[in-house]
């Protein structure tokens, strides 16, 4: 157990809709990152957050947006739902340190778009 | 921009046997964190094991260890006396912030 929880664990919904993904660090992290992962892939990294700054962001349309808490909880939104979003949703917490950032996970949500 | 390259999509070991997972990376940074992180069919990615880039000597834990080679870029995973539990899909993940993952080898354990 990594300490990293996310909420829901499946989600189902219909294109054009609007979503919000949930995610708790572990304690003391400060750092949270978001990666997308579609079925066969490996993960892709959306956005991370430091300090509730977004702090680099992958490949990923202005649609996916996030927000990081003042307890460093995280949340993902998605909005304008396309099919293709369906995927599984990794959140990561680390503590920013010397350059050494080591990334737990959470055991994600999955994500079908019908 | 980085990339990580995972060669192998399936491999297979019988049990307590050794396998070696293949992983090159490219990169034009000379500080940087590489990692192995296991995926059980349960999809919690569960780090496996992390070698720094400034550091020679390569990582060790437990039963896996890895043999990096920094001028060939080069991160393989080395997995002794396997077990069933062992059996998962292992990714490669090289890191600078974020982490840049390769497409995952997929381990299965032979009894």
């Amino acid at each position: 157990e990594t300490g990293v929880t996310q909420s829901p664990t499946h989600l189902i919904k219909t294109r054009g809709q609007q979503v919000t993904l949930r995610c708790s660090s572990q304690s003391g992290h400060n750092t949270v990152s978001w990666y997308q992962q579609a079925l066969g892939q490996g993960p892709q990294f959306i956005f991370q957050y430091y300090r509730e700054e977004e702090n680099g962001r992958g490949n990923f349309p202005p649609r996916f947006s996030g927000l990081q808490f003042p307890n460093y909880s995280s949340e993902l939104n998605v909005n304008a739902l396309e099919l293709d979003d369906s995927a599984l949703y990794l959140c990561a917490s680390s503590l920013r340190t010397m350059g050494e950032e080591t990334q737990y996970f959470g055991p994600g949500t999955r994500l079908l778009v019908l | 921009a980085q990339t990580v390259t995972q060669s192998q999509p399936e491999m297979s070991v019988q049990e307590a046997e050794t396998v070696t997972l293949s992983c090159t990376y490219d990169t034009s940074e000379s500080d940087y964190y590489l990692f192995w992180y296991k995926q059980p069919p349960s999809r919690q990615m569960i780090l496996v094991i992390r070698q720094e880039a400034y550091k020679q000597q390569n990582a060790t834990e437990n039963r896996f260890s890895v043999n990096f080679q920094k001028a060939a870029k080069s991160f393989s995973l080395k997995i002794s006396d396997s077990q069933l539990g062992d059996a998962a899909m292992y990714f490669c993940a090289y890191m600078v912030r974020q982490l840049t993952f390769g497409s995952g080898t997929q381990l299965t354990v032979l009894p």
